[in-house]
């Protein structure tokens, strides 16, 4: 079992609705939870994070956690054109001393005007 | 402090030869990693610095693969003999991070690096 998973892509949305992106990880003792988005040939960038079980918002962006069932989610409300991009889930998945983040492989998310 | 710098931004070389990348971090994060991506791919986890102490590597890396971060500052990777699969964007990144492990990462625009 890898130990970040996400939905297969490509992901393609019309402009204005809900995206959904998910991902699952195998380490019981990860502690937070981060969203970064890449666009093609740039850099990750981060999205939001997220500790606690439960919902987290900030603005067209809720992430979900739920760390029974070793699940995040990622919503997009209101999904825009330039929200295309791949979307990296990614978790901090803390050892004894010091703690190591650990990237899924991605989903490519294509809004369409 | 612009965030963190790595150079060469690009690097064609022939197979069997060795490449050094260099990684500059924000100044005052003492967590530093190493990431290779290939086209379509995640990150993939290599090596992580907490200040000058390599406190893992990746399973992965064959031999032919070192990091240094001396004096807790800027890291360098070289890749000894290298071969057609080590084609890759290699990413570090940088971090401030307490006892949660909660810092945020921030990457640098990647070293390209092809083998020929």
């Amino acid at each position: 079992q890898k130990e970040v998973e996400q939905n297969s892509g490509p992901l393609s949305v019309p402009e204005g609705a809900i995206a959904s992106l998910n991902c699952t990880y195998s380490d019981r003792g990860s502690q937070s939870f981060f969203w970064y988005r890449q666009y093609s040939g740039k850099s990750p960038e981060l999205i939001m994070f997220i500790y606690s079980n439960g919902d987290k918002e900030d603005g067209r962006f809720t992430a979900q956690l739920n760390k029974a069932s070793q699940y995040v989610s990622l919503l997009i409300r209101d999904s825009q054109p330039s929200d295309s991009a791949t979307y990296l889930c990614a978790v901090n998945m803390f050892k004894t001393s010091y703690d190591k983040v650990i990237f899924g492989p991605g989903t490519s998310l294509s809004v369409i005007p | 402090d612009t965030g963190v710098s790595q150079d060469p931004r690009h690097k064609i070389t022939k197979r069997g030869q060795n490449v050094t990348f260099r990684c500059d971090p924000i100044s005052e994060h003492n967590r530093l990693y190493w990431y290779r991506q290939t086209l379509g791919q995640g990150p993939e986890f290599l090596t992580y610095f907490q200040n000058e102490a390599q406190l893992e590597k990746s399973r992965l890396l064959s031999d032919r693969f070192s990091a240094e971060r001396p004096k807790g500052s800027f890291s360098t990777l070289e890749i000894q003999r290298t071969e057609q699969g080590d084609s890759a964007m290699y990413l570090c990144a940088s971090s401030l991070g307490d006892r949660r492990g909660t810092g945020e990462l921030f990457f640098g625009e990647g070293s390209r690096l092809t083998v020929l």
